[in-house]
């Protein structure tokens, strides 16, 4: 059974500093997709990383994609507060077009 | 403009009565998914549909019944024999011409008591 861990669950950071949020998962999947989430909304898609070594940047976020250590981590260079927000990773279960995520990180970015 | 709907945004329902949310995508994606959050939870998959008139339940669809007769809408019924319905749903549907990427739409707050 596949399983996505994420970590931290709550991050609270100051503006202009940089964190990486890890998303760990179980067994063998070559998509992962990144999500974020704002209070009371739906999810927005961020990354989609399909490969080993994939590595995705937009802005202030990158994400990237070791199959090998089935890890993802998302950075944040020097964070602004309206990054705040819930981020979500989510992990392909081998080809089954279903998802499953995890249970999400809540980031706040303080002035 | 393509995209998913969820009609309605908020819905307040009695306990023992069965509610159905609507799901419609222009999107021309054959897949789509429902899921359930609860607060500071993840997405629970309750049931999905590759194609029109075949679906399969997901890891919590006791108390959830779904159809798809087309391929452009998939409702969800909540019934009564759902133990705790109060959460947010949300419906999706799967690109699968770009990289699997599952779209959301913006999701309908059930509230029952």
């Amino acid at each position: 059974e596949l399983k996505v861990e994420q970590n931290p669950l709550f991050l609270s950071m100051q503006e202009g500093k940089n964190y990486t949020i890890y998303c760990n998962y179980s067994t063998t999947s070559d998509r992962l997709y990144w999500y974020r989430q704002d209070p009371g909304k739906s999810l927005e898609s961020l990354f989609v990383l399909l490969s080993n070594g994939a590595v995705k940047q937009e802005g202030r976020l990158m994400a990237s994609l070791d199959t090998k250590a089935r890890l993802s981590t998302l950075h944040i260079t020097a964070a602004v507060h309206d990054l705040s927000a819930t981020y979500f990773c989510a992990v392909d279960r081998g080809g089954s077009e279903k998802l499953v995520f995890g249970k999400g990180t809540k980031l706040t970015v303080n002035p | 403009d393509g995209g998913i709907t969820q009609s309605p945004k908020y819905l307040f329902r009695k306990e023992g009565q069965n509610v159905t949310l609507s799901c419609e995508q222009n999107l021309n994606h054959d897949a789509m998914y429902w899921y359930r959050q609860d607060p500071g939870q993840g997405l629970r998959l309750i049931y999905y549909s590759q194609i029109v008139n075949d679906f399969q339940k997901g890891d919590i669809a006791e108390g959830y019944s779904v159809s798809r007769e087309k391929k452009e809408s998939f409702p969800l019924t909540v019934t009564s024999a759902q133990k705790n319905p109060t959460a947010f749903y949300l419906c999706a549907s799967r690109d699968s011409q770009s990289f699997h990427e599952q779209y959301f739409g913006p999701g309908t707050r059930l509230t029952v008591t």
